[in-house]
């Protein structure tokens, strides 16, 4: 089955203490990105990946980090955490370039003490 | 891309269509009409996308005005898993990122 994963689904942490949150797809897709969702800003992009190797910022990449190692992963670092990046995060991927649909993981909802 | 403007809210019968509008004035010539829904807090979930032509797929249909300022989705026989909120993107071909609005949160009663 085509799927985005996504680990933890659920992660209560404290200040300061990294953290990665894992993100996998079985698609063979080029492009990867992670959004946050906070109640009343919608879905905000962190960062993308549009192949290995090659990554970029997106609207909100302060706090983060992101490594794309291999084609199928696309993990997000949180090196020091903070109670602001308390959140629901999405992990999507698709297919580069044309307009083809982006396959969204099912969520992982952060909370940093 | 363009901006969308949605209605915030919209409900209808359990059966019945349900037509859900969106406002894309300054859409350009190479920016796509997306549709996407998130059920609950669940990731998005892509529906359907077109560019001129009216578009059908196995969940819904896209009606998109001659000037393609507007489109319309149509779910045909609306149900309970329906509720959602949908979003309405425009975005260029060559371009991966989705930029989400607040969308239309669609109730279906029974």
């Amino acid at each position: 089955e085509a799927q985005v994963t996504q680990n933890p689904r659920y992660l209560i942490t404290v200040t300061g203490k990294k953290l990665t949150v894992t993100c996998s797809q079985n698609m063979n897709h080029e492009y990867m990105s992670w959004y946050r969702q906070d109640p009343g800003l919608g879905l905000r992009q962190i960062y993308y990946s549009m192949n290995v190797e090659v990554t970029d910022k997106g609207d909100v990449p302060e706090g983060y980090k992101v490594s794309r190692k291999e084609k199928r992963n696309f993990p997000l670092i949180l090196e020091s955490p903070s109670p602001n990046q308390t959140s629901l995060y999405f992990c999507a991927s698709q297919l580069a370039g044309g307009p083809h649909e982006q396959f969204f993981g099912p969520g992982t909802r952060l909370t940093v003490l | 891309d363009a901006k969308t403007t949605q209605p915030p809210s919209m409900d209808c019968a359990e059966g019945r269509a349900a037509n859900l509008p969106c406002n894309h004035s300054t859409i350009s010539g190479n920016e796509y009409v997306y549709w996407y829904r998130q059920i609950h807090s669940q990731g998005p979930q892509y529906i359907i996308h077109g560019l001129k032509n009216n578009e059908t797929n196995e969940m819904a249909s896209l009606i998109i005005t001659e000037d393609r300022k507007s489109s319309t989705l149509i779910l045909p026989h609306a149900t309970l898993r329906d509720t959602a909120v949908y979003y309405c993107i425009a975005r260029k071909s060559s371009g991966d990122k989705l930029t989400f609005g607040t969308g239309t949160r669609l109730a279906v009663r029974p």
